[in-house]
């Protein structure tokens, strides 16, 4: 079936320091791909996404490249800070076009100052 | 940009009684409303995808008589719990997918905190 695995948390970085948050995916089919982000006691919000192989996307100096070869959709920010802390949900849409979203199981990161 | 608007934002309530949820989709038309519930430090589970004007369409393992959802416009739809009981204390996530600026995409609301006691 489809799924999404994400690293385990909680990662805890220094501010400035570079962060990834790994994730891959099993699925059938050629889903998009998304990064969400989740504040303390909020809904999520949408941080990239990528419809097709090969494709970046990025926002707010976070990036993540829709990798086929590997089934991965990695998060990278260069320089992380205090304001990054939250819990990160990688996300693939069924393939099979019910519109559902399939998460990951979250990574919480902790921007140290 | 898309906006859900959920409410309330935090309910308690007494144990056997019924508590709504809306949610809204503000400046679009949501051809699909999903509702979540997510527990402390994990993931959304997703119990229901709803259409409007249809039945929605439950998870494995969800009760459609416990957690009733209505879908009844474009724009607006309602989960409600039906006799809360402390176990469905949990952070209760919709989310609407519809056309927003040339392509589907998904809105999240901003989660209803749920304590039965």
């Amino acid at each position: 079936g489809n799924s999404v695995t994400q690293m385990e948390g909680p990662v805890t970085l220094s501010e400035e320091a570079f962060l990834t948050i790994n994730c891959t995916y099993t699925a059938t089919g050629y889903p998009s791909l998304f990064w969400y982000v989740q504040y303390p006691g909020e809904g999520l919000q949408l941080l990239l996404k990528a419809t097709k192989a090969d494709d970046k996307g990025s926002n707010k100096g976070f990036e993540a490249t829709y990798r086929k070869e590997t089934t991965s959709f990695h998060l990278e920010k260069g320089s992380v800070q205090v304001s990054d802390s939250a819990v990160y949900f990688c996300a693939l849409s069924d393939p099979g076009n019910t519109g559902k979203l399939i998460f990951g199981q979250g990574t919480t990161l902790q921007v140290k100052p | 940009g898309a906006v859900v608007s959920q409410h309330p934002s935090r309910v308690i309530c007494k144990s056997g009684t019924s508590v709504k949820i809306e949610c809204r989709s503000l400046d679009f038309q949501a051809t699909t409303m999903f509702w979540y519930r997510q527990f402390p430090k994990q993931s959304l589970m997703l119990m229901a995808t709803s259409n409007e004007g249809s039945k929605a369409t439950y998870e494995q393992g969800v009760e459609k008589d416990k957690f009733l959802i209505n879908h009844a416009s474009l724009t607006l739809s309602t989960l409600t719990v039906t006799s809360a009981h402390p176990e469905d204390s949990s952070f209760y996530i919709c989310s609407a997918r519809g056309l927003t600026g040339g392509s589907y995409g998904y809105t999240f609301g901003s989660g209803t905190r749920l304590t039965v006691v």
